[in-house]
């Protein structure tokens, strides 16, 4: 079956430019996540979605960053004002609602902001 | 807060051992193991509950010591396909159902 899917794959942007980052999970996941990986550095949890539930968004670096999730699939990360800082790979990741179950990761955005 | 990975780095031989640590300032209810390959997505390993068993995937196996709040990957008989990152993603006992937090990685390289 189908993985979890992102687009773009690469965005290049002008500082100050607002971008949208979508990521379209995998079919039946209810577990939605981003994550932003920085050259060479590790996987800073940014936000996640279970369901109808309240988002935990608690890894958010500043209110210039913003996501939803429409209808509990597709999920939209949108990042105001860019600055190049925020450039790195953001990795969208899905998974089963049971606690030994894994997550599954897209092939990522490259942010590129010039 | 992050858990902390250790080594950063290691080079191995082909045929070589070698361990990752990945330790938690917090109690942890669940440890994941991923592995990421340069340009590609993390791939899941294993994951190890709190009061679950040693678990294994192929000649990497992991376990899970809930005391001392630290989980270790053990590289057996390395192979060339082991080269990667390894990423440890831990949830807390007090942490909401899916929030995993993620260490800085630990790459190995894997040399003939």
């Amino acid at each position: 079956g189908a993985g979890v899917s992102q687009s773009p794959s690469n965005k290049v942007t002008e500082k100050g430019k607002d971008v949208e980052l979508r990521c379209d999970p995998i079919s039946g996941h209810t577990a939605l996540y981003w994550y932003r990986q920085s050259l060479g550095q590790g996987l800073e949890f940014l936000i996640y979605f279970q369901g109808n539930s309240a988002p935990d968004k608690s890894g958010l670096p500043s209110d210039r960053f913003s996501a939803e999730r429409t209808g509990g699939s597709v999920s939209t990360l949108t990042i105001q004002r860019t600055q190049q800082e925020d450039s790195a790979v953001y990795l969208c990741a899905s998974r089963r609602t049971v606690d030994n179950s894994p997550l599954h990761f897209g092939n990522g955005t490259r942010l590129t902001v010039t | 807060q992050q858990p902390v990975q250790s080594p950063q780095a290691v080079i191995l031989r082909e045929g070589e051992d070698a361990v990752i640590n990945c330790s938690s300032s917090k109690a942890l209810y669940s440890v994941h193991w991923y592995r990421q390959k340069h340009g590609e997505a993390p791939v899941f390993l294993m994951i190890l509950l709190k009061g679950g068993e040693q678990m294994r995937h192929e000649k990497i196996s992991a376990s899970f010591n809930e005391k001392k709040q630290q989980s270790s990957l053990y590289l057996t008989a390395s192979q060339l396909s082991y080269s990667g990152t390894y990423f440890c993603g831990t949830r807390g006992t007090t942490d909401s159902w899916g929030k995993f937090q993620f260490g800085a990685g630990t790459q190995v390289v894997v040399t003939p």
